[in-house]
């Protein structure tokens, strides 16, 4: 949706590298979701935050409602960490609104 | 285990036709909502169910209507299906509207 822009919407790495996702709000966000659609398709889910900082192995998100941004940073990269990243942010009367998506994949 | 259903996974359906996508859910989770998938566009929220017969609009809701008859099932209907209604539809879950989402494995609909 116009209320959260996604970037990059594609990125490339190698093995055993990292970078960071990230999402921009132009509105008060609640609450932020971070979701992996592997290549089946498959919503994962990686993380909610409705503020701080959460991290589960080699992930970590990272949601700054006051500065209206989230970032989700990927460290060692792995061949199957490549999919299509979502974030998702919950504002206003339980709206719920997507980005559009960063498209990973990962180079042997 | 956990657990968001969908079905039939895959439809193909002339203009004009009804459609019937279903979702259940084995968590007891409160809250139920439809998303449709389409390229560049991300998830767009449909309708949200926060409890049986508690229904409430999403972003895109023309053109289609949700029934929640029971808290374990929520249900997404076409009544005559557009061809710009041909999409991948995502049904997930959680406890409250607050909580963190699950995701059924989605249902793509052609419709011709």
């Amino acid at each position: 949706g116009d209320q959260v822009e996604q970037s990059p919407s594609a990125l490339s790495l190698h093995e055993g590298t990292g970078s960071a996702l990230r999402c921009n709000f132009t509105t008060t966000m609640r609450a932020v979701q971070w979701f992996q659609q592997n290549s089946r398709g498959s919503l994962i889910n990686l993380f909610y935050l409705a503020s701080g900082t959460k991290e589960n192995g080699r992930l970590k998100s990272t949601f700054n409602s006051k500065e209206s941004y989230s970032t989700l940073h990927i460290r060692d990269a792995q061949l199957e960490d490549s999919g299509t990243y979502f974030c998702a942010a919950t504002y206003g009367n339980e709206k719920i609104t997507f980005g559009a998506g960063t498209k990973l994949t990962i180079k042997p | 285990d956990m657990k968001v259903t969908q079905m039939p996974r895959y439809l193909i359906k002339r203009m004009g036709e009804n459609v019937l996508l279903e979702c259940g859910q084995d968590m007891s989770h409160e809250t139920m909502y439809w998303y449709r998938q389409d390229p560049g566009l991300g998830l767009q929220l449909i309708y949200i169910s926060y409890d049986v017969d508690s229904n409430s609009e999403g972003d895109i809701p023309k053109g289609y209507r949700v029934s929640r008859k029971k808290r374990e099932h929520f249900s997404l209907i076409l009544d005559s299906a557009k061809t710009n209604q041909t999409s991948v539809y995502f049904c997930a879950s959680s406890f409250g509207d607050q909580d963190t989402q699950y995701f059924g494995p989605g249902t793509r609909l052609l419709v011709l």
